[in-house]
């Protein structure tokens, strides 16, 4: 079955640690997202890729880095500096063409909390 | 900056009724919007999508209406069930091939009760 593969499911962070959460997909999507969630806010956009080796920053993209070398994967690096990070990550996929009405297609998220 | 708004945060209604959630935006530039299910724990998933051509979409119990001049989209659930229990997100997309993005409303925690 095509999707997107988020792990880990739970993660825990200590404070100064830098972490990565992965994401991968098998869908042949050309562009990816990762978006934060915290109760209230909705999902704030943190980084984009529309193609391999780009990236964008989003809304929310301080104390984060991403990286793109390869078109199904999208990882996100959660640095020290992020000073809040506990939240639930979710990734996204779609096709990045014009004509596309299939909107995003999310993992399942990762809940990341600093202990 | 580009926002929608979703309304209301949360949503109370009784098994067989109507829940009704509302998004208003202000980017005429919009050209989709999708409208996404969450379960706890979960990824959303796409429910239902529209068009600003095109008034309404109905598929099975969910309808979305669209009101352009308004700029406003609400989303319908017909003889809601408990089983509809979820957060929903209405998003629009904005951009041109290449640079697409959606914007998305802060969500609705519906419970609908027995």
């Amino acid at each position: 079955d095509g999707g997107i593969t988020q792990s880990p499911k739970y993660l825990f962070r200590k404070e100064g640690q830098n972490v990565t959460l992965s994401c991968e997909q098998n869908l042949n999507h050309d562009a990816m997202y990762w978006y934060r969630q915290d109760p209230g806010q909705g999902l704030r956009l943190i980084y984009y890729s529309q193609i391999v080796n780009d990236f964008q920053k989003g809304d929310i993209a301080e104390g984060y880095s991403v990286s793109r070398e390869k078109k199904e994967s999208f990882p996100l690096t959660v640095t020290s500096a992020q000073k809040n990070p506990t939240a639930f990550y979710l990734c996204a996929s779609s096709i990045d063409r014009r004509g596309n009405d299939y909107g995003y297609t999310f993992g399942s998220g990762t809940r990341l909390t600093v202990v | 900056q580009q926002q929608v708004k979703q309304s209301p945060q949360s949503l109370i209604v009784q098994k067989g009724g109507i829940s009704i959630i509302n998004c208003a935006y202000e980017n005429t530039a919009f050209d989709y919007f999708p409208w996404y299910q969450q379960f706890p724990g979960k990824g959303p998933a796409l429910l239902i999508a529209i068009r600003p051509d095109v008034s309404e979409k109905k598929e099975g119990r969910f309808t979305i209406s669209f009101n352009k001049s308004a700029k406003q989209f609400s989303l319908h659930i017909m003889d809601s069930q408990p089983g509809d229990s979820a957060t929903y997100f209405c998003a629009a997309r904005s951009g041109g091939a290449g640079s697409y993005q959606l914007t998305f409303g802060k969500g609705t925690k519906l419970s609908v009760i027995p």
